[in-house]
């Protein structure tokens, strides 16, 4: 089991430019989220995805959108990078209860780190 | 509104044991996580506690009073390994977790 594997793991990007990070896990988990970490503060979520074809915002969802076409895999793109979108990127997913709950329990990529000039 | 508050900070010596303490609010509350996040790399899940009192995973334990909306993270034997930072998250009423800036831990020989 890879768990969850997120693409690319380094990114420099010019301001204005777009991309896309890629996350999938094959765990077949409903929810998968994408956050962001900055030096000195916690995670931030930027969105979340309750299962296939559905996607909600968080806390930092401004300048962000996500696609998750698949049960697998959750998209987080950056329409026009800003440097304030410098970071790291966490992709994570976790299970759903059989009463629908998150579990809480989240598995984690290895982080993406952002960098735009 | 909801806050996570855990100290920045701690410095400990190898063999020694440390507490790591967390106070909350949120809206709602469905349990307490923590993980570790050694530098450079993602958090790992350490502990779960959504009833009062202590649960013991080895050299790892973790505490919760939900009344007064306290945690602590106690862990003994300390080994060089430890030195990460330690990551408080409730989960509030809508199951997500609220993440605390973490506490970085400094293992010294």
């Amino acid at each position: 089991n890879a768990g969850v594997t997120q693409t690319p793991k380094f990114r420099v990007l010019k301001t204005g430019q777009s991309m896309t990070l890629l996350c999938a896990q094959d765990m077949n988990h409903e929810y998968m989220y994408w956050y962001r970490q900055d030096p000195g503060m916690g995670l931030r979520l930027i969105h979340y995805s309750v299962g296939e074809g559905t996607t909600a915002k968080g806390e930092v969802p401004d300048g962000y959108n996500v696609s998750r076409l698949k049960k697998q895999n959750f998209l987080l793109g950056l329409e026009s990078a800003a440097p304030s979108q410098t970071s790291v990127y966490f992709c994570a997913s976790s299970y759903k209860e059989s009463g629908g709950a998150n579990t809480g329990e989240l598995f984690f990529g290895e982080g993406s780190r952002l960098t735009v000039l | 509104g909801q806050n996570i508050d855990q100290p920045t900070e701690m410095t400990a010596t190898e063999g020694a044991i440390v507490q790591i303490n967390c106070t909350y609010q949120t809206s709602g509350f469905n349990g307490l996580f923590w993980y570790q996040q050694h530098a450079g790399e993602a958090p790992t899940f350490l502990s779960y506690n959504v009833l009062d009192g202590l649960e013991e995973k080895g050299r790892f334990s973790s505490f919760l009073s939900r009344s007064k909306g306290y945690s602590y993270l106690l862990l003994k034997e300390l080994q060089m390994k430890d030195s990460a930072s330690y990551l408080c998250a409730p989960m509030d009423s809508n199951y997500q977790l609220i993440w605390g800036a973490g506490t970085k831990l400094i293992i010294k020989p």
